[in-house]
């Protein structure tokens, strides 16, 4: 079964203190594997695609990072505007043809 | 600009009653999706339809109903089979397979 598995929960950071939130996952064959960053009561916005095992996108004080059996989300001196709730979602090849998300990290920043 | 808007933002039903959530996109993308988001819980699959005139249960269907009539817009109806029916819901669109999604700002739905 196709799983995908966030971690932390929830992460408290002090202004300027970087840090990485994880994901891995188990699927069958990769297509994808997408971040996206909800603020609380929207919609989640789009931050990066990765396809292949070594590569690398980035975004402001973001990065995202990919090998075969997780992604890390870096962030480097977060401000308290980055506070929100990151989501990780992997498109499998050979199941289905939705998005399996993982449940989330819940990132706040102190100033 | 090109978008998914769904609505309303916020609604509020009866026991026994049947709503419909909107969702409309100008993105001329084929997929739409409808996701179910409760605390703690992720994003769950209700349906999703990759073309017009056809759609597929997804992991939470129970309770739920869909029709795409048209490419631009795919209405979720939650039943009064739903018993716990207080959820953010999420649409979404995308190109297809491959490819991220689009979503919109959602709705709250509670039972009152």
């Amino acid at each position: 079964e196709d799983q995908v598995t966030q971690s932390p929960e929830a992460l408290r950071l002090q202004e300027g203190e970087s840090s990485s939130l994880n994901c891995s996952y188990t699927v069958s064959g990769l297509r994808g594997l997408f971040w996206y960053r909800q603020d609380p009561g929207k919609g989640p916005e789009f931050l990066f695609t990765l396809y292949s095992a070594g590569e690398e996108k980035e975004k402001e004080r973001l990065k995202a990072t990919l090998t075969k059996k997780e992604s890390f989300l870096h962030i480097t001196a977060p401000k308290p505007e980055d506070s929100a709730t990151y989501l990780c979602a992997v498109d499998p090849r050979n199941s289905g043809y939705a998005l399996n998300f993982g449940k989330g990290t819940s990132l706040l920043v102190t100033p | 600009d090109g978008g998914i808007t769904q609505s309303p933002k916020y609604l509020f039903r009866k026991e026994g009653q049947n709503v419909t959530l909107s969702c409309e996109q100008n993105l001329n993308h084929d997929a739409m999706y409808w996701y179910r988001q409760d605390p703690g819980q992720g994003l769950r699959l209700i349906y999703y339809s990759q073309i017009v005139n056809d759609f597929q249960k997804g992991d939470i269907a129970e309770g739920y109903s869909v029709s795409r009539e048209k490419k631009e817009s795919f209405p979720l109806t939650v039943t009064s089979a739903q018993k716990n029916p207080t959820a953010f819901y999420l649409c979404a669109s995308s190109p297809g397979q491959g490819f991220g999604y689009t979503f919109g700002s959602g709705t709250r739905l509670t039972v009152v």
